[in-house]
């Protein structure tokens, strides 16, 4: 969906490194999501937030942090990479004044760790 | 955990129906969804449907949910090339959180 954009698209790093994945939205919406994609294990929940003061762990936080820095931009960290965090990360917006609280993804960021 | 499972792969001929089939374990699902997610590219939200309904239909896809057996298929009418992508089923719990399954890769031959 172009209403959620995610920067970058593909990013090769080394072991150790520090890297920030960045997810804008134009939707309005007021609540946005961090998933990480393994091959048939589907998507898996890192981190949420339904407002710009209100950050919660998923399933699968540890290695990860987030920043809300408003209610566009919500960025995922990752302190110091290692190769099991090679994936495909998703970004996701919902709108709790929908009664569906559907969510929308963005494109991805394929991330390999060296 | 809350576990939604789905069958990994699905071959079929072009023209013909596809079922994809999902189970999960929730009892208090809310919504029930299907994305579709083609190479390269994010989970485009297919269809959902409510807990308290048992088919939807919308053009070439119906939805069947047992919520009894906690059973819930996607049937695409006419499968075309086009509708070659891995498909995940994701349900939504009463903390408005979802939970996917692995996806099933739909394969169409011509």
């Amino acid at each position: 969906d172009a209403d959620v954009t995610q920067t970058p698209r593909n990013r090769i790093t080394k072991t150790g490194k520090r890297i920030m994945l960045e997810c804008s939205q134009t939707k309005g919406h007021d609540r946005m999501y961090w998933y990480r994609q393994d091959p048939g294990l589907g998507l898996r929940l890192i981190y949420y937030s339904f407002d710009v003061k209100d950050i919660n762990k998923g399933e699968i936080s540890d290695g990860y942090s987030v920043s809300r820095q408003a209610q566009a931009k919500f960025s995922l960290s990752l302190e110091s990479a290692i190769p099991n965090q090679t994936a495909l990360y998703f970004c996701a917006t919902s709108d709790q004044r929908e009664g569906r609280d559907t969510q929308y993804f963005g494109p991805g960021t394929r991330l390999t760790v060296l | 955990g809350e576990d939604v499972e789905q069958s990994l792969f699905l071959s079929v001929r072009e023209g013909d129906s596809s079922v994809i089939n999902c189970t999960y374990t929730d009892s208090s699902s809310t919504y029930l969804y299907w994305y579709k997610q083609e190479p390269g590219a994010g989970l485009q939200l297919l269809t959902y449907i409510f807990s308290n309904m048992d088919m939807k239909q919308d053009q070439r896809l119906t939805v069947l949910l047992n919520k009894k057996d906690k059973h819930l298929s996607l049937r695409i009418a006419d499968t075309q090339t086009g509708d070659s992508a891995i498909y995940f089923c994701a349900e939504r719990d009463a903390g408005n959180m979802l939970t996917f399954g692995g996806g099933t890769r739909l394969m169409v031959k011509p």
